[in-house]
């Protein structure tokens, strides 16, 4: 199974800060990589598909880049209500697999 | 409302089983693969299983092969999860999730739509 590792695990930022968050695929998956904000008690939300693909109504602070085994999501000026877990997904290989999360705090 | 909406969770002790649903509503049901995700307390996702549109194909994670099955009603727009000998680390939120691909064929894809999950305790 395709492992994704993501990295930071946590970060502590400001609102109106930009943050970067990493996610390293033990192999290659072309850009079939999803990124999806959970935030405490709640289901998943899908934001950004194909790696750099915005889902619609996701705000435009909100992007994405990277292929082949790495990637990016980054939330520029963040907002109080960016704040959660973001999880990376890869959709290039059976199992589909999730990276661990990374969980963004307000600093 | 487009939807997906989870029930049947509880709490079950280790070799009982359990049945999941999941209706759907707000979109053609019978057009479009579903996957079960779990997440087990304080942990990340794990995919669990999916199921074409039609039914013909169903995938599963090792973890759970032999033990759960996959099936839907699409005259009820439904998805179920019968989970059989449970184990203490089943223990998680299942969620039912939607693959965004029209009569896909195969497994490949990210999930555009969730429900908010049904919580599955398997404790003695």
């Amino acid at each position: 199974a395709i492992q994704l590792t993501q990295s930071p695990s946590s970060l502590s930022a400001s609102v109106g800060d930009t943050v970067t968050i990493t996610c390293r695929a033990s192999q290659g998956i072309s850009s079939a990589l999803a990124w999806y904000q959970q935030k405490p008690g709640k289901a998943p939300k899908f934001l950004i598909f194909d790696a750099s693909s915005l889902e619609s109504g996701v705000p435009s602070r909100f992007s994405g880049s990277g292929s082949g085994t790495d990637f990016t999501l980054t939330i520029s000026s963040l907002q109080p209500e960016d704040f959660a877990t973001y999880y990376c997904q890869q959709f290039s290989d059976y199992p589909i697999t999730f990276g661990q999360g990374t969980r963004l705090e307000i600093k | 409302q487009v939807q997906l909406v989870e029930s049947g969770g509880g709490a079950v002790q280790p070799g009982g089983s359990l049945r999941l649903s999941c209706a759907a509503s707000g979109f053609t049901f019978s057009t479009y693969g579903i996957h079960w995700v779990r997440q087990a307390p304080g942990k990340g996702l794990e995919w669990v299983t999916f199921i074409r549109y039609d039914g013909s194909n169903k995938y599963y994670a090792d973890s759970v092969r032999g033990r759960f099955t996959i099936s839907r009603d699409n005259s009820r727009n439904t998805l179920y999860l019968q989970m059989n000998s449970l184990r203490v680390e089943d223990t998680a939120v299942y969620y039912c999730a939607k693959d965004p691909r029209i009569a896909a064929a195969d497994i490949y894809s990210y999930l555009d739509l969730w429900g908010r999950g049904t919580l599955v305790t398997v404790s003695s």
